[in-house]
């Protein structure tokens, strides 16, 4: 079993769904991240999380530290949308393990 | 800008040969990662400074990957005699490692390329 697992693998959605993105995970932490990979490669920090819920626009991440599972939902989705989103977590110290990812592809 | 910066952008180098990949953290920042992503796979962690406290390199694939950094600011992560296998993207982040606070949010890089024939 990984220790960072994400689902969907792939999501492809309309323009204006609401999506939901899951990460589970087995290993001890103080934080979870959720970063965002372009299509391009480059990649941006989303949230940094530890517990209870984060809002930035239409983004929104909760996590369940008894269970480990964080979620990452997108409200109005929108094509600009559409990269490789992952959920890491430190295995121990600052020595992170990375989830699989998930491809989100948003369509007009 | 004032993001983090990686050069060069891409690396095609034979095998065999060493390569050096810089980071340029974002001033101030403390803690420095790299990464590595291979063709269709996810980030995988290699090493990670935080000021002038002995550097994690629990994630180094063998001994001929190293890195260091000098004066707490840029990084160097070197590659020895490399390989196929070692083609890869190369990402470097940088964060506060602001004390106390746990695990800091990370700033990424634009990434090295690294193509070896």
């Amino acid at each position: 079993k990984n220790e960072v697992e994400q689902s969907p693998q792939n999501l492809t959605a309309q323009e204006g769904e609401f999506i939901t993105i899951n990460c589970s995970y087995s290993v001890g932490i103080s934080a979870l991240h959720w970063l965002q990979q372009h299509p391009g490669g480059g990649i941006v920090s989303l949230f940094m999380l530890s517990s209870g819920k984060k809002k930035h626009g239409r983004l929104i991440a909760t996590i369940n530290i008894q269970e480990k599972h964080s979620s990452l939902h997108i409200t109005a989705s929108h094509p600009r949308d559409s990269a490789v989103y992952i959920c890491a977590v430190p295995r121990y110290g600052q020595n992170f393990v990375f989830g699989p990812g998930t491809r989100l592809s948003v369509l007009p | 800008g004032a993001g983090v910066s990686q050069s060069p952008s891409n690396k095609v180098t034979e095998k065999g040969k060493d390569v050096e990949l810089r980071c340029d953290p974002i001033s101030g920042h403390t803690a420095l990662y790299w990464y590595r992503q291979s063709l269709g796979q996810g980030l995988e962690f290699l090493i990670y400074f935080q000021g002038n406290s002995a550097p994690d390199k629990s994630g180094l694939p063998s001994d001929r990957f190293s890195a260091e950094r000098t004066g707490g600011s840029v990084s160097t992560l070197t590659i020895q005699r490399t390989q196929q296998e070692d083609s890869a993207v190369y990402l470097c982040a940088s964060s506060p490692g602001l004390a106390g606070v746990g695990v800091n949010e990370q700033f990424f890089g634009p990434g090295t390329r690294l193509t070896v024939l």
